[in-house]
This record gives C-alpha cells, structure tokens and sequence, in this order.
C-alpha cells in the first residue's frame, strides 16, 4: 500500500529565505507526483506535476524534483514570501483505467514571517 | 475557469442523521471524487466516479455511499452520521483528456455532535 510522508509537519521563517519541503513515498512504481498549495479554508491548487520520466520541474520560484528510485520529491521555494504562507501538500498518481486516483501526504503548513 | 462548487461551507449534524453532501462541476468533466481531510493525516479517497451511475471505492468508504445521477453533480452521502466523521470533505474533478489535473471544491466542514 503506498504511503506518502511529509517532512516537517510545519515550518516557520523570515522572509526571504530559501526553503525546502520534502516528501517520501513507500513504492516507487508511480505514474507522477505533484505538489499542491492549500489556502485556509479552501481547496487545493496545483502547483507542480512531475511525471515519473522526469526529473524537475520548475514554475517561478519554485522548484520541484523527483528521484523515483529513492521514493523521494522536494520542493524548493526561492525567496519566500508571507504570500507563500500556506499548506503543501504532496500526492502521487497511481493510474487506474479510469480517472486518476491520488495518494496525498499530511501536508507541510509553511508561515513566512515578515 | 473550471469551478467545482459544494453545497456549504459549514454543516452541523447530530449522531445518526442522514447527510448530504453534493459537489457540481462545470467543465463536462468525466471522473469526480470525494476526499476527506484529517489534521496529521492529509486527503483520503472515499470513493469517486468515472461516469453517470458508475462509483469504485476508494481507501475509506466505511460509512459512505455516493450518488451519480447527473454527469455534473457527485454527491456524498452518510447513512448514520457519527461523530468520527467530523472532518473536512473535498470534492474533486478531472477530464478524461487530462487525467492528471484535478479540480478542487473549496471544501465542507462537517461537524457531527
């Protein structure tokens, strides 16, 4: 059974500072692995979508990578902002014939201090 | 923009009520699913739907039945409602054409005393 885990549980910095957040996954044989951001009291927003044949993906100042055989993502935030204060949340894909089911880690809730 | 609404933002029930929850989406979109959100413990899948009138379970579908009579609408419904079932529930949707985007409801919080 595939499990996700989200390393810290929380995280709090100053602002300006460079950060990342790192996900694990118990079975390496995913179809792809994203990030989403999760605002208080509302639903997900994906951020970043690696499929298994990539590496890295990057969108602003943030980056994303994958090392499927280790089960590992991290997610990287150049010069954090109190904007990026919120909860990420890591999920990989495991692709079934119809739709595409998700397994989700805990999250990390980031608070970025100005 | 595709929009993925939920009846309400808030619910209070009692122990043993029958719930509703219903998730409408806008984009002709094949597959929606319903997740719950516990503090610690991320999304759960509790079931989702790939077609009108077609359901698999997900990872948690004790107590749990769903509806799909519309291609738009995928409803949530708890027979007996218990008060572990006070959570956030979220109610997702993705195309067949882009099977790895899904859409996201802003959520409902459940609280059953």
């Amino acid at each position: 059974k595939q499990e996700v885990t989200q390393i810290p549980a929380a995280l709090s910095v100053p602002e300006g500072e460079n950060l990342v957040l790192n996900c694990s996954f118990t079975d390496s044989a995913i179809y792809n692995l994203q990030w989403f951001r999760q605002d208080p009291g509302k639903g997900l927003t994906s951020l970043l979508l690696i499929q298994s044949s990539q590496r890295e993906q990057t969108s602003g100042r943030l980056n994303a990578s994958l090392d499927k055989s280790s089960g590992r993502s991290t997610l990287y935030i150049a010069a954090s902002q109190p904007g990026d204060s919120a909860t990420y949340l890591c999920a990989v894909s495991r692709l079934r014939e119809y739709g595409n089911k998700l397994v989700f880690g805990a999250g990390t809730i980031l608070r970025v201090k100005s | 923009d595709v929009k993925v609404t939920q009846s309400s933002r808030y619910l209070v029930k009692r122990t043993g009520e029958k719930v509703f929850l219903e998730c409408v989406q806008d984009m002709d979109h094949e597959n929606m699913f319903w997740y719950r959100q516990d503090p610690g413990l991320g999304l759960r899948l509790i079931y989702f739907s790939y077609d009108v009138k077609m359901k698999e379970k997900g990872d948690i579908p004790e107590g749990y039945s769903v509806s799909r009579e519309k291609k738009e609408r995928f409803s949530l419904i708890l027979e007996s409602a218990s008060t572990n079932q006070t959570s956030m529930y979220l109610c997702a949707s993705s195309s067949d054409r882009n099977l790895y985007e899904q859409y996201f409801g802003p959520g409902t919080r459940l609280t059953v005393t």
